[in-house]
């Protein structure tokens, strides 16, 4: 049973565009919600985390949308670039029991 | 330089054979991890080691095996029993207790290898 459910799959905009890439979950004690990038051949690295006590949390172009009510957090990429091409994965845990639980994952491509 | 370091980067297989993937990190993280990587289907954890010599089975242990008796080395086996064991395989690790400042549970995945069954 997935733990996180992500969506969409694939997403395709233009540069400058924003592309929103969504999460779901069910497990009320998840308290760390982290979003990797991979790019293709590589392992998977961390971009921007949130604990549910905010809603928002942005570094850079990227912003992290959190909806504790709803069960659902959300990464949105300001101005996207060609160089965002990448698949993004997000996840979930609680603290201290080591295990994340990764969604399927979203293959990214900006155009130029 | 601190990081994860996999390897071979690629390996080659004929069925029926036993395969070890290598992965060792100088981070001196306490929990490590192996992943699978199918297309569409994420990452899915194989086993996890939260401290030396001991070891877990994650969601797909079945065809696979482990040994921690380093800190910072955690290879894996892929048996003949794994029936399709075709995929890119991913190390981690982390630091729970967070005294690296840096996130909690945040895992450092290596650059993976690619095993493939000829």
């Amino acid at each position: 049973q997935q733990q996180v459910k992500q969506s969409p799959q694939s997403l395709i905009v233009q540069k400058g565009g924003i592309p929103i890439i969504n999460c779901a979950y069910e497990n009320t004690a998840f308290d760390y919600f982290p979003w990797y990038q991979q790019f293709p051949g590589k392992g998977p690295a961390l971009l921007i985390a949130i604990r549910p006590d905010v809603s928002e949390k942005k570094e850079g172009r990227f912003t992290i949308s959190f909806n504790k009510s709803a069960k659902q957090f959300s990464l949105h990429i300001m101005d996207s670039q060609p160089g965002d091409s990448a698949t993004y994965f997000c996840a979930a845990s609680i603290t201290g029991a080591n295990n994340l639980f990764f969604g399927t994952g979203t293959r990214l491509t900006v155009i130029p | 330089d601190g990081g994860i370091t996999q390897s071979p980067k690629y390996l080659f297989r004929k069925e029926g054979q036993n395969v070890t993937l290598s992965c060792e990190q100088n981070l001196n993280h306490d929990a490590m991890y192996w992943y699978r990587q199918d297309p569409g289907q994420g990452l899915r954890l194989i086993y996890y080691s939260q401290i030396v010599n001991d070891f877990q089975k994650g969601d797909i242990a079945e065809g696979y095996s482990v040994s921690r008796e380093k800190k910072e080395s955690f290879p894996l086996t892929v048996t003949s029993a794994q029936k399709n064991p075709t995929a890119f395989y991913l190390c981690a690790s982390s630091d729970p207790r967070g005294s690296s400042g840096r996130t909690y549970n945040e895992q450092f995945f290596g650059p993976g290898t690619r095993l493939t069954v000829l």
